[in-house]
């Protein structure tokens, strides 16, 4: 079974539509970010939490909000979605000593 | 703003053939790391260089990290079709763990 694994993995959905990402990891990392993948871009984070009752703004968070529910599961929601907030999303974790991220399979987003 | 830009942005490169991929970042770190992405899958962790000076290998490819040049380069010897994939690298800010990835390097290598 993949260490961390996000749901869906394709999503359609339409302008001003509320969506929910999930991920959920079996690593026991406490730390786990969001990143939204765009051609071009590289990736961007969004949110990153660092444990239960820490949750920080990334780089891009307008327009995004984040639930970390207990420390295996991390949650993104589009508040209202918009057709630039279609992307491919990236949920990673890492450990407090390496650094070293890794990374859920990815979902792919389509706003119309 | 931290900033991490890589050259080239896309290699395309025949087999059997020698190349450096480069990256560099606008501000202090304490740690680079190289991933590896196929098309269509999720990231891999490659190499993680922790201090100035570092060098890591692993078959084909060999990262090194100089951390008063802000540069850090990612070698390939004797490419196969193999590592046809994109090649992202990322620095994390000491002071809060954020990472900051790099556009890409997207290599083909062509038989």
């Amino acid at each position: 079974d993949a260490d961390v694994t996000q749901t869906p993995r394709n999503r359609i959905t339409k302008t001003g539509k509320r969506i929910m990402l999930e991920c959920s990891q079996t690593k026991g990392h406490d730390r786990m970010y969001w990143y939204r993948q765009d051609p071009g871009l590289g990736l961007r984070l969004i949110y990153y939490s660092f444990d239960v009752k820490d949750i920080n703004k990334g780089e891009i968070s307008d327009g995004y909000s984040v639930s970390r529910q207990a420390q295996a599961k991390f949650s993104l929601s589009l508040e209202s979605a918009i057709p630039n907030q279609t992307a491919l999303y990236f949920c990673a974790t890492s450990d407090w000593g390496r650094g070293t991220q890794y990374f859920g399979p990815g979902t792919r987003l389509l706003v119309l | 703003e931290l900033k991490v830009e890589q050259n080239p942005l896309f290699l395309s490169m025949q087999e059997g053939k020698n190349y450096t991929i480069y990256c560099n970042y606008s501000t202090t770190s304490d740690r680079l790391y190289w991933y590896r992405q196929d098309p269509g899958k999720s990231l891999e962790s490659l190499f993680v260089l922790l201090s100035n000076g570092a060098v890591k290998q692993e078959g084909r490819l060999m990262a090194s990290l100089d951390t008063k040049a802000r540069l850090s380069t990612l070698h390939i010897t004797a490419a196969v079709h193999d590592l046809s994939a994109t090649y992202f690298c990322a620095v994390d800010i000491a002071t809060g763990n954020q990472f900051y990835f790099g556009t890409g390097t997207s290599l083909t290598v062509i038989p």
